[in-house]
């Protein structure tokens, strides 16, 4: 099955600065990359995905890069504020009948530094 | 408001104690799904479901069972709960099956003493 990779598993960065996490994802039939926001005790919110037709997707602060020949992808977050503070989750997804899960990575705890 | 939602959102309970964490969705969404999440371990998937009377086996399914008989509802259950089985619990719904963003409930943290 799937298998996803996210680093680094804690992250902090000043205020105003960019922020990168990466993943990796090991099934080259995947074509769906979704990445989610969990802040502190609520449920997590996607915030931007992409599809495997698609190189690189932005909004506003956000951007998702892919690669597919090396099988990752990133969130880049640019200018960074305190309420970005928060658990990244990237995830990865074939769709295609009988494979119809999305394996999700272990998290990035971004902390935002005032 | 279109919504996921769980109940209860704390659970405490004993050994092999039947329980139910009941899930529901006002979307009408094909695609329901539960994972675990665990710390340094992310969300795991549990059970999903591709449509009423569809039920298929996630990546940690042992323990729990799960029930499809109409399409807002999909509920979780643990027949024999036991202390491993801590942990918080979400249940997430989407458009169809996937490449779609999902809709996360607001989560059940278990406690299995």
């Amino acid at each position: 099955g799937e298998n996803v990779e996210q680093h680094p598993s804690t992250l902090s960065v000043q205020e105003g600065d960019s922020a990168v996490i990466k993943c990796t994802y090991s099934d080259s039939a995947s074509n769906y990359f979704p990445w989610y926001k969990q802040e502190l005790g609520k449920r997590p919110q996607l915030i931007i995905d992409i599809r495997s037709n698609v190189g690189e997707k932005k909004d506003q602060r956000i951007a998702v890069t892919l690669n597919k020949t090396a099988k990752h992808f990133s969130l880049h977050i640019t200018e960074t504020q305190p309420e970005d503070s928060a658990v990244y989750f990237c995830a990865a997804s074939i769709d295609s009948f009988g494979n119809e899960k999305l394996t999700f990575g272990t998290g990035t705890r971004l902390t935002i530094i005032p | 408001e279109a919504q996921v939602t769980q109940n209860p959102r704390y659970l405490i309970t004993v050994t092999g104690k039947k329980l139910t964490v009941t899930c529901s969705q006002n979307m009408n969404h094909e695609y329901m799904s539960w994972y675990r999440q665990d710390p340094g371990l992310g969300l795991r998937q549990i059970y999903y479901s591709m449509n009423v009377e569809v039920t298929d086996k996630g990546d940690v399914p042992e323990g729990y069972k799960v029930s499809r008989k109409e399409k807002r509802n999909f509920p979780l259950i643990l027949e024999s709960p036991s202390p491993n089985q801590t942990s918080l619990y979400f249940c997430a719904s989407s458009l169809r099956a996937l490449n779609y963003g999902y809709t996360f409930g607001s989560g059940t943290r278990l406690t299995v003493v």
